[in-house]
C-alpha cells in the first residue's frame, strides 16, 4: 500500500522552465492538496481539491495551476519558474467529514529553481 | 481566515515532559489537528481533538478549550526520536473554504541526552 506517490524527488530548473509535479494516491480519498514548505516553515496551501472534478486556490496559488485527473491523481503545474518557487512541495490527500481531518502526505519533491 | 501561533523552538532532556502550545484565532472550524515532522521527512498526523478536552495517543497527549482559543500538545517520556517539528492545524467550519487544514509555522523540539 504506498499511500501518496509524488515524482519526481528533486528537480533543478533554470528561471522561466516549466515543469509538473506528479502526485497520487491509492487510499480512494476524495481530497487532495497541494502545499509548500519554505526553509524552518510550516506548510502553505497552494490548491486543493475537495473532490473529482473542483479545484480551489490556497494561501499562495500565484504563479501555479492544477489539475485534478480523477479521483487518484493530482498534479501542480509551474508554468514559468521563479527563484522564489524554490521550496519543498508536498501533496496530501484526505477522506471528507471527520477524515478531513487527518492528511496523509507524500514524500515531497524537491524544488530549485536558479 | 485562520491565524495559529506556536513557539519556535522547545528544547528538553530525554524523560522530560514538554508542552506545546498553540493559539489560535479563527472565525470557526472543526478541531485542531497535530502533526509531526523529522528533518528531511513528511508530515505524520499524531492527533486530533474534536471536543474540548484531553486526548491521550500512548505518550503524546492532546488538549482543547475553544473558549480560551488555546490547545496544547504534551509529549511525556521524551525520547531522542522525538526531536522534530510539531505543527497545529485547523479546518475551517465555513462550507465554502473547503476541507482544507490551515497550519501553523510549527515548533521545533531538540531532545539532549
Amino acid at each position: 500500500n504506498a499511500g501518496v506517490t509524488q515524482t519526481p524527488k528533486f528537480q533543478v530548473l533554470k528561471t522561466g522552465q516549466s515543469m509538473t509535479l506528479q502526485c497520487a494516491q491509492d487510499m480512494n480519498h476524495n481530497s487532495m492538496y497541494w502545499y509548500r514548505q519554505d526553509p524552518g516553515m510550516g506548510l502553505r496551501l497552494i490548491y486543493y481539491s475537495a473532490s473529482e472534478g473542483t479545484t480551489d486556490k490556497g494561501e499562495v496559488p500565484n504563479g501555479y495551476n492544477v489539475s485534478r485527473l480523477n479521483k487518484r491523481e493530482f498534479s501542480l503545474r509551474l508554468e514559468s519558474a521563479a527563484p522564489s518557487q524554490t521550496s519543498v512541495y508536498f501533496c496530501a490527500s484526505s477522506s471528507q467529514g471527520s477524515g478531513a481531518n487527518v492528511l496523509t502526505f507524500g514524500a515531497g519533491s524537491r524544488l530549485t529553481v536558479l | 481566515g485562520q491565524s495559529l501561533e506556536q513557539p519556535s523552538e522547545v528544547t528538553a532532556v530525554e524523560g522530560a515532559i514538554v508542552q506545546i502550545n498553540c493559539t489560535y484565532q479563527t472565525s470557526g472550524f472543526y478541531g485542531l489537528s497535530w502533526y509531526q515532522q523529522h528533518d528531511g521527512g513528511a508530515p505524520t498526523f499524531l492527533s486530533y481533538n474534536g471536543l474540548d478536552g484531553l486526548e491521550e495517543t500512548g505518550r503524546f497527549s492532546s488538549f482543547l478549550s475553544r473558549s480560551d482559543s488555546y490547545g496544547y500538545l504534551l509529549l511525556q517520556e521524551l525520547q531522542m526520536k522525538d526531536s522534530a517539528s510539531y505543527f497545529c492545524a485547523v479546518r475551517a467550519l465555513i462550507k465554502a473554504a473547503g476541507n482544507k487544514l490551515t497550519f501553523g509555522g510549527g515548533t521545533r523540539v531538540l531532545v539532549k541526552p
